[in-house]
Order: structure tokens, then C-alpha cells, then sequence
């Protein structure tokens, strides 16, 4: 079975661009969650989707957005680019099933490592 | 709110020493609670996991955690460290309240560093 495959891997981009990440979960998983890890703030939650719904939101500004296509794979998108922005940007997918609190195994991608310039 | 402390951001054992990485959580509703490793240039994955089953749980690699809500801890041991353990290890407890969403609140993260 396949794992969550992130693209591209490694990527540089200058202040004030933008940039989009990809993630294909594992064949079956239904929910897609992002997080951005950097040296000082560590692993922190971005969002989280569910059928192409965003079900959860972490504390970052606006320039940071995602979505969920019918076949579960995501996108997460970052505009106008600072320079805080450079992190590893991991994504996870899981079986996730409504109606009960997460209990279950996330899969993380090996991630995007972002440089902004 | 739900949070995580891992006590020692570096540790480093002797190989066949004891491996121990402490976390602590704080959390609003019974937790669940999850340590996750992750080498270079990887992502993360599941050591284990507690979901309010047994307190003492057992993970991949000979990884063991003990939870343990009077102290509000969940430590994680190995009896005899190996070369192959040297990452880093994040404590995690899950983070929403909203039926069956997904987000994890993580700790800092522990490296930990096995010498010959």
C-alpha cells in the first residue's frame, strides 16, 4: 500500500510569492491534515480536511489556505511569502470516521521543504 | 486547552542503556494521547499510542509508554537503547473536542543520542 506522497520535496521561492504543496493520502483515508514544523515553533496544526470540508482550523493568518479534492487528495496554498514562512510542511492522512473523537493512527508524508528567500 | 511538555530537549544514553523521554500533557477531556518518532529528512511516524485501553502500552521498535493520569504523564521507555534509536521523538495528545476531527497538539520534541 502506497504512503502519503507529498510533492514537490524541496522547493525555493522569494518573499512575496506564492506556493502551493501537494499531498495524495493513502488510498482509503478521507481525512488530510497539514502542519508546518520550523526549529523554533516546532510541529503545529495548519487544518485539517474531511471530504472536502474543512473541519478544523489551526491559529495562522489567512495567507495560509487549503482544500480537498473529491479524491481526497489536498492542496495547501501559501501567498505573498515571508521569510517565517520556511518550515517543513508535513501532511498526515488518517480513516478518520465522524462521530468519535480522534483516536486513531495519522500517516504522516516525508514533507515540502519550503525555503523563502 | 490541550498542551504537551516534553522534559529535555536533547538526551543522549549509552547504547544498551536505558532510554527514557518524559512527556507530560494537559488536557480538558479524557486524552488520547501518541508518541511519534521522526528521522532525518522524514516524516513522522507512530511508536504508539493511548486511547484509554490499558495504561501500560506497547509500541514498534520496543518502545513502552506508561500513562499515568495521577501525574498526568506518559513517558516513554526502551530497556536497551540501540544505535538505530538516535532521532527525534515528539509527544502528542489529541487536540480537538469536535467528533472525529483530527488535530494533534504536539510537544516540543526530544533528540536522542546514542553513543557507542
Amino acid at each position: 500500500k502506497a504512503g502519503v506522497t507529498q510533492t514537490p520535496r524541496y522547493l525555493i521561492k522569494t518573499r512575496g510569492q506564492q506556493v502551493t504543496l501537494s499531498c495524495s493520502p493513502i488510498s482509503g483515508h478521507r481525512s488530510v491534515s497539514w502542519y508546518q514544523q520550523t526549529p523554533g515553533q516546532g510541529l503545529q496544526f495548519l487544518f485539517e480536511y474531511f471530504s472536502e470540508t474543512q473541519r478544523n482550523k489551526g491559529n495562522f493568518p489567512g495567507r495560509f489556505s487549503g482544500r480537498q479534492f473529491s479524491n481526497s487528495r489536498s492542496e495547501m496554498n501559501v501567498s505573498t511569502l515571508e521569510l517565517g514562512d520556511s518550515a517543513l510542511y508535513l501532511c498526515a492522512s488518517s480513516l478518520a470516521k465522524t462521530g468519535s473523537r480522534v483516536g486513531g493512527e495519522l500517516f504522516f508524508g516525508e514533507g515540502s521543504r519550503l525555503t523563502v528567500l | 486547552a490541550q498542551s504537551v511538555t516534553q522534559l529535555g530537549s536533547h538526551v543522549s544514553v549509552s547504547e544498551g542503556a536505558l532510554v527514557l523521554l518524559r512527556c507530560n500533557y494537559s488536557s480538558s477531556v479524557p486524552p488520547y494521547l501518541f508518541w511519534y518518532v521522526q528521522y532525518p529528512n522524514q516524516g513522522l511516524q507512530l511508536l504508539l499510542k493511548y486511547t484509554s485501553a490499558a495504561t501500560l502500552v506497547k509500541g514498534i521498535n520496543g518502545f513502552e509508554a506508561e500513562f499515568k493520569k495521577s501525574e498526568t504523564s506518559f513517558h516513554l521507555t526502551k530497556p536497551s537503547a540501540h544505535m538505530s534509536d538516535a532521532a527525534e521523538y515528539f509527544c502528542a495528545v489529541s487536540g480537538s473536542l469536535i467528533q472525529g476531527a483530527q488535530k494533534l497538539v504536539f510537544g516540543q520534541g526530544t533528540r536522542l543520542t546514542i553513543n557507542p
